[in-house]
């Protein structure tokens, strides 16, 4: 079972580049990593997704190494908007499990 | 195209009762999962349903149940309900060709 931990928070200005890291030791060798965001009493939004090496779209890059025990979220020029929870989600098809990481609480101060 | 909706939106009831939540999953997904998510903390997987069937649960007592119907919508049922049950519970669907979920806005729950 893929066990996933992030940082518990994160603090960062206006403008700035963010990484939030997550490792997943125990990742299977078929699982996705998908990011998402979190606002107060909302269901997490869908950020990005990845099975390795980088991809990008319009908000994000994911970054994941060749072992892909880890991957890091990358936020360019964050906004105060992207105050927020991030979750790394770790997908397992095989054994029907899917493990969100401890989340990230990222501050964007002004 | 509608995303995953849930019913209702909040939700109160006493100690012991019964409470019943909703969820309309994406057309054209057939997978439904439920999570808990307390005040402040992360998500906890509880249930998982596709083309009908209980795939899988998470680590909670059997009075919290389930089913999903033949139009892939799904209820979570919570039986004999506790202060700890307050909480706001999320809904997500998935589907072929996407390891991922899409979540509802979920049901706040306060047990009183």
């Amino acid at each position: 079972l893929a066990k996933t931990t992030q940082p518990i928070s994160m603090d960062s200005y206006e403008g700035q580049e963010v990484n939030i890291t997550c490792s997943h030791n125990n990742i299977a060798t078929n699982d996705y990593i998908t990011w998402y965001q979190q606002f107060p009493s909302q269901g997490p939004r869908f950020i990005i997704q990845g099975y390795k090496t980088k991809v990008t779209n319009e908000v994000a890059s994911l970054f994941i190494p060749a072992d892909r025990k880890s991957s890091t979220l990358s936020l360019p020029r964050v906004s105060l908007s992207d105050t927020a929870v991030y979750y790394c989600l770790v997908g397992d098809r095989n054994t029907d499990k899917l493990i969100f990481g401890t989340g990230t609480r990222l501050q964007v101060f002004p | 195209e509608a995303g995953v909706t849930q019913s209702p939106t909040h939700l109160i009831k006493t100690r012991g009762q019964q409470a019943t939540l909703r969820c309309s999953p994406i057309s054209g997904h057939t997978s439904v999962y439920w999570y808990q998510q307390a005040l402040g903390l992360g998500l906890q997987f509880l249930l998982w349903y596709d083309e009908g069937e209980e795939r899988n649960r998470g680590n909670f007592p059997p009075r919290f149940s389930g089913r999903q119907f033949p139009n892939y919508s799904s209820e979570l049922n919570v039986n004999a309900l506790e202060l700890e049950d307050s909480a706001l519970y999320l809904c997500a669907s998935s589907g072929a060709g996407f390891y991922g979920y899409t979540f509802g806005s979920g049901t706040r729950l306060t047990v009183v």
